[in-house]
């Protein structure tokens, strides 16, 4: 199964932006949908959106529109995820997770980058 | 949205119990719903797809149903290797997941 691996922690203040990169291991470019999910210290999984890595058109969900961008660099086989005008309630880990072929659920999964918001 | 209620949100078992752990759904969902399983510090693992297709090399002791509003996932033989937190994820309309289910050693 194909990697996908994400970047390394981040530490951010109040009202920053952070951008989590996702790559498939083996510069392999499948084409499938990344999804972004993150999770708030103890707490469950919460849907940010999807990416299209074919046209780079993205879909975000309600509660982070205007503030999420998901981009994509295909000749190194890289998403991104970044999130603006961070506050302590963006404290979470952040997944990207990649559908399974000609489906909707996620089949693969990065490894997570925790991302600490803090004055 | 579509929301997703798990029950219970902490099951207690032992090692050889049979558990079952029910997610609803708010509006029917056909059966575009999946289950994954989550261990500390580590990223969900898919379990079963399409409310009951095992996904390749998953223990068969895990099996889910239903469809609608209404699905289950059964572990029958609770093993040591079971004891995590469990998620439903509705993929009927963008995507939903339940607030979880911890299984922990009784």
């Amino acid at each position: 199964q194909v990697q996908l691996v994400q970047s390394g922690a981040e530490v951010k203040k109040p009202g920053a932006s952070v951008k989590v990169s996702c790559k498939a291991s083996g510069n392999t470019f499948s084409g499938r949908y990344i999804h972004w999910v993150r999770q708030a210290p103890g707490q469950g999984l919460e849907w940010m959106g999807w990416l299209n890595p074919n046209t780079g058109g993205a879909n975000y969900a309600q509660k982070f529109q205007g503030r999420v961008t998901m981009t994509r660099d295909t000749s190194i086989s890289t998403e991104y995820m970044e999130l603006n005008w961070l506050t302590s309630d963006d404290t979470a880990v952040y997944y990207c997770a990649r559908v399974a072929l000609g489906l909707s659920h996620f089949d693969d999964w990065g490894q997570g980058t925790l991302v600490t918001v803090s004055s | 949205d579509i929301q997703m209620t798990q029950s219970p949100s902490t099951l207690s078992a032992s090692v050889g119990d049979r558990v079952i752990i029910t997610c609803r759904a708010s509006q029917s969902i056909s059966s575009w719903l999946a289950w994954y399983q989550q261990k500390p510090g580590i990223a969900p693992k898919l379990l079963i797809y399409k409310a009951s297709i095992l996904e390749s090399g998953v223990p068969s002791r895990f099996s889910g149903s239903g469809s609608g509003t209404e699905f289950t996932l059964t572990i029958t033989s609770l093993q040591p290797d079971d004891f995590a937190t469990y998620y439903c994820q509705q993929y009927d309309t963008y995507w939903t997941f339940g607030q979880g289910t911890k299984v922990e050693i009784k």
